[in-house]
């Protein structure tokens, strides 16, 4: 089982400003393979970015995701105040998700 | 648009049962794998289980694994999770979404906590 690391634990941002999340694997995987989520409280996970890169459906484009091997990154360019959430990333077939990153605005 | 409304959770005794209803409206339900995924509160996701979309292939992690059930009624756009002989560790939110191991879409989620 592929164990995922995101940090920081909690990144506080001004608005404007560009947040990097960062997950790390336990393991090589398929770039294909690897998701990002958004959960905002109170509300459920949304789907942001899959294989690891694109874009889901009506994501704003200042959301954007990369990486391979065994770094993966979440990057907001410019954080809006609606922005604020956690965000989780995963790995496809394997149970648990990484532990998330809370995003907070100044 | 595409709906998920998962129903039937609530409070039960650890050794008790319960079954999650998810119904599904908004797009082709027959065509898509279907999957359970639960949050402790405060804590992580865990992605607990996915059925294919004609019911043959199933998936269960190992926490659920021989007490838990999923299974689905394409006829009445419906996806179900039985859960048997519970424990405390099972208390979460469990949510219905849509997908194998790539869930695009999500229902608010079913609170099950499991207390004497």
């Amino acid at each position: 089982e592929v164990v995922l690391t995101q940090s920081p634990g909690t990144l506080s941002l001004s608005p404007g400003e560009r947040a990097t999340l960062s997950c790390r694997a336990s393991q090589t995987v398929y770039s294909d393979y690897l998701a990002w989520y958004q959960q905002k409280p109170g509300q459920a996970p949304r789907l942001l970015i899959y294989g690891a890169s694109n874009r889901a459906t009506g994501i704003p484009d200042r959301f954007s995701g990369g990486g391979s091997g065994t770094d993966f990154t979440l990057t907001i360019s410019r954080l809006q105040p609606e922005d604020c959430a956690v965000y989780y990333c995963h790995h496809y077939g394997d149970s648990p998700f990484g532990q998330g990153t809370k995003v907070e605005i100044k | 648009q595409v709906q998920l409304v998962e129903s039937g959770g609530g409070l039960v005794k650890p050794g008790g049962s319960l079954r999650l209803s998810c119904a599904v409206s908004g797009f082709t339900f027959s065509d898509y794998y279907m999957s359970w995924i639960r949050q402790v509160p405060g804590k992580g996701l865990e992605w607990i289980s996915y059925i294919s979309s004609t019911d043959i292939l199933t998936y269960y992690a190992d926490s659920v694994k021989g007490r838990f059930t999923i299974s689905r009624d394409n006829a009445k756009n419906s996806l179900f999770l039985q859960m048997n002989n519970l424990t405390a560790d099972d208390t979460a939110v469990y949510y219905c979404a849509r997908g194998q191991w790539l869930a695009d879409y999500w229902g608010q989620g079913a609170p099950v906590t499991v207390s004497a």
